[in-house]
């Protein structure tokens, strides 16, 4: 069945970094568009980056436009998200969910980011 | 970028009830209109995609409707697994944008 599982979560200071990995299982990783989504604590889904099935395009939210690099590697079943120059308002649970259609298929568990002094 | 709005905020209903949630796009995005479920600590779960196509494995008490800018969830007859919040999202184009979220409670 497919699985994915997120990693690298994690307290980092304002300004620090982070790179979330997630591992995915149970179907072709390289025919599938992969997304980030996040959730700050008690609050809706955000929309966070996109990247396509080859990597070849990718996508940002204007709000991590800049400091975030989304990246995969299809060899090794992992998508990755390279978080830089991190502020309170990131702190947040990062899903990676797999694309179908416009719409996100099946989520990972999250990991969860805190970003704090 | 496309603004997702939904009403209402919070619903509360009862085993059995009929309830509605409708999704407005600022713009028209077609059929590209998903539905998500999701509960306390849980990862949102996909219900509905390109407006009205059910996912696989999901009760046939979830329907969706719409096209253009004004979209519909429904669940014809509440069951107390049901009780959660739900999600709209636009795929139309970048940025993905999602609804606030209803919260349909006892």
């Amino acid at each position: 069945q497919v699985q994915l599982v997120e990693s690298g979560g994690g307290l980092v200071k304002p300004g620090g970094s982070l790179r979330l990995s997630c591992v995915a299982s149970g179907f072709t990783f390289s025919d599938n568009y992969m997304n980030w989504v996040r959730q700050a604590p008690g609050k809706g889904l955000e929309w966070v980056s996109y990247i396509s099935a080859r990597g070849t395009i990718t996508y940002y939210a204007d709000s991590v436009k800049g400091r975030f690099t989304i990246s995969r590697d299809n060899a090794k079943n992992s998508l990755y998200l390279q978080m830089n120059s991190l502020r309170a308002e990131d702190t947040a649970v990062y899903y990676c969910a797999r694309g179908i259609t416009g719409a996100e298929e099946y989520w990972g568990q999250g990991t969860l980011v805190t970003v704090s002094s | 970028d496309i603004q997702m709005t939904q009403s209402p905020s919070s619903v509360s209903a009862s085993v059995g009830d009929r309830v509605a949630i409708t999704c407005r796009a600022s713009q028209g995005i077609s059929s590209w209109l998903a539905w998500y479920q999701q509960k306390p600590g849980k990862a949102p779960k996909l219900l509905i995609h390109t407006a009205s196509t059910l996912q696989s494995g999901v009760p046939s008490r979830f329907s969706g409707s719409g096209s253009g800018t004004d979209f519909t969830l429904t669940i014809s007859s509440l069951q107390p697994e049901d009780f959660a919040t739900y999600y709209c999202q636009q795929g139309s184009s970048f940025p993905r944008t999602f609804g606030q979220g209803t919260k349909v409670e006892i």
